[in-house]
């Protein structure tokens, strides 16, 4: 089945770096979504993205929608250590959520 | 605030039984999903079912089927459970089109031995 390319795969920060991680595809996406997921947990929605170049803020959460369409970016200004989890993009194009296949966030003090 | 709760956080069964996964969301969404995560491999589409009595298999559907009679609630089922079904199982649901939003219940832990 269909998957998004998410990179990196894991990242290992310390405390107060910033962190960027991306999601190509290479179908068109009317909607890009990011999510967060704990150890143990569903993942939760952080930021919807539903325009092409769009720029989107939570906090210290930041995504931005590709001019193309086919990609979406997510930064994370100043890590905490409750950052730590395994992040995910999700594309929309029908009724159908396409994944990616996640980004670890390791965060050390 | 969009609620999706699936019925069992963790759960064990033996080779052979069968198993039943509920998900309920109280959103009126058209939508609901079931994946299955396994580390290395994301989230992989096991169903999905566009509004009540309908469904579409996705990615992985060998070994599953599921059920959606009323709108609020989606079932999974393991017919005859087997140890390569032990994983993390995730519902979501969403109203229809595709500028929306999806949200996840918490996860069923399934341990088959």
């Amino acid at each position: 089945g269909q998957q998004l390319n998410q990179s990196p795969q894991s990242m290992f920060i310390q405390e107060g770096e910033d962190v960027s991680m991306n999601c190509t595809s290479s179908s068109i996406f009317n909607t890009w979504l990011w999510y967060k997921q704990d150890p143990g947990e569903g993942p939760v929605l952080l930021i919807a993205l539903y325009k092409a170049g769009e720029l989107t803020s939570n906090g210290r959460l930041t995504a931005q929608f590709g001019i193309t369409r086919k990609d979406s970016f997510l930064n994370i200004s100043a890590s905490i250590p409750s950052d730590v989890g395994i992040y995910f993009c999700a594309g929309l194009n029908t009724d159908k959520l396409i994944f990616g296949t996640g980004t670890r966030l390791q965060v050390f003090p | 605030d969009v609620k999706v709760t699936q019925s069992s956080r963790y759960l064990v069964k033996r080779t052979g039984e069968k198993v039943f996964l509920e998900c309920v969301q109280d959103m009126d969404h058209e939508n609901m999903f079931w994946y299955r995560q396994d580390p290395g491999l994301g989230l992989r589409l096991i169903y999905f079912s566009y509004d009540v009595k309908m469904k579409e298999k996705g990615d992985i559907p060998e070994g599953y089927s599921v059920s959606r009679e009323k709108k609020e609630r989606f079932s999974l089922i393991l017919e005859s459970a087997s140890t390569n079904q032990t994983s993390m199982y995730l519902c979501a649901s969403k109203i229809t089109g595709v500028n929306t939003e999806a949200f996840f219940g918490q996860g069923t832990r399934l341990t088959v031995v």
